[in-house]
């Protein structure tokens, strides 16, 4: 049972504009969610968090928009970058402790 | 800076081999996990664990252990490796107490089974 979804296995975006990357989760208990990047052959690395007591989280470039009624979280970029080309993992807690990830979704920013 | 360090970035081994991953952190986190990374599956998570000489299975143990035996190192085992352990695994540690915190991952070791 997947818990945490993302259904678009990959995004292309040209540069300048504004990227979406979304994410659905099914279980009510997670309250806290993250956005990971992961070049090839690296580990992910942190992007940007919210907890479930926000709707929208911004830093930079980056933002995260939450909609709990949904369950669904979104990650937009703008404007997006050819280093932003990677794959992109949602991940969800439920305490902040553990983390359930999305299968990934890999984005391509085309010049 | 979080310094997660992965002993082997490629590793391959035979099947029926005992393997082994190591992980190190130099945080001082108290949790630490093991993922494997699949194209199509994202990460999913094999063993992690709350402090030293303890552990809890994930999602997905099976012909899986791990070893912690100081807070810093977190070692996974295949305890006889088959062709379906083939993967990315990645190791990854946490601050237990400062909520809010993501994990901070290793850059994996590429495991072939042959």
């Amino acid at each position: 049972d997947q818990q945490v979804k993302q259904n678009s296995p990959s995004l292309s975006v040209q540069e300048g504009r504004i990227s979406i990357l979304n994410c659905d989760y099914t279980n009510s208990m997670f309250d806290y969610f993250l956005w990971y990047k992961k070049y090839p052959a690296e580990g992910p690395t942190f992007l940007i968090s919210i907890s479930s007591i926000k709707d929208k989280n911004e830093d930079g470039r980056f933002t995260v928009f939450l909609n709990k009624s949904a369950k669904h979280l979104s990650l937009h970029i703008v404007p997006s970058q050819p280093g932003d080309s990677a794959v992109y993992f949602c991940a969800a807690s439920p305490g902040a402790q553990k983390l359930v990830f999305g299968q990934g979704t890999r984005l391509t920013i085309n010049p | 800076d979080v310094k997660v360090t992965q002993s082997s970035r490629y590793l391959v081994k035979r099947t029926g081999e005992k393997v082994f991953l190591e992980c190190v952190q130099d945080m001082d986190h108290e949790n630490m996990f093991w993922y494997r990374q699949d194209p199509g599956l994202g990460l999913r998570l094999i063993y992690f664990s709350y402090d030293v000489k303890m552990k809890e299975k994930g999602d997905i143990p099976e012909g899986y252990s791990v070893s912690r035996e100081k807070k810093e190192r977190f070692s996974l085992i295949l305890e006889s490796a088959s062709t379906n352990q083939t993967s990315m695994y990645l190791c990854a540690s946490h601050s237990r107490d400062r909520a809010g915190q993501p994990q901070h991952f290793g850059d994996g070791t590429r495991l072939s089974i042959l």
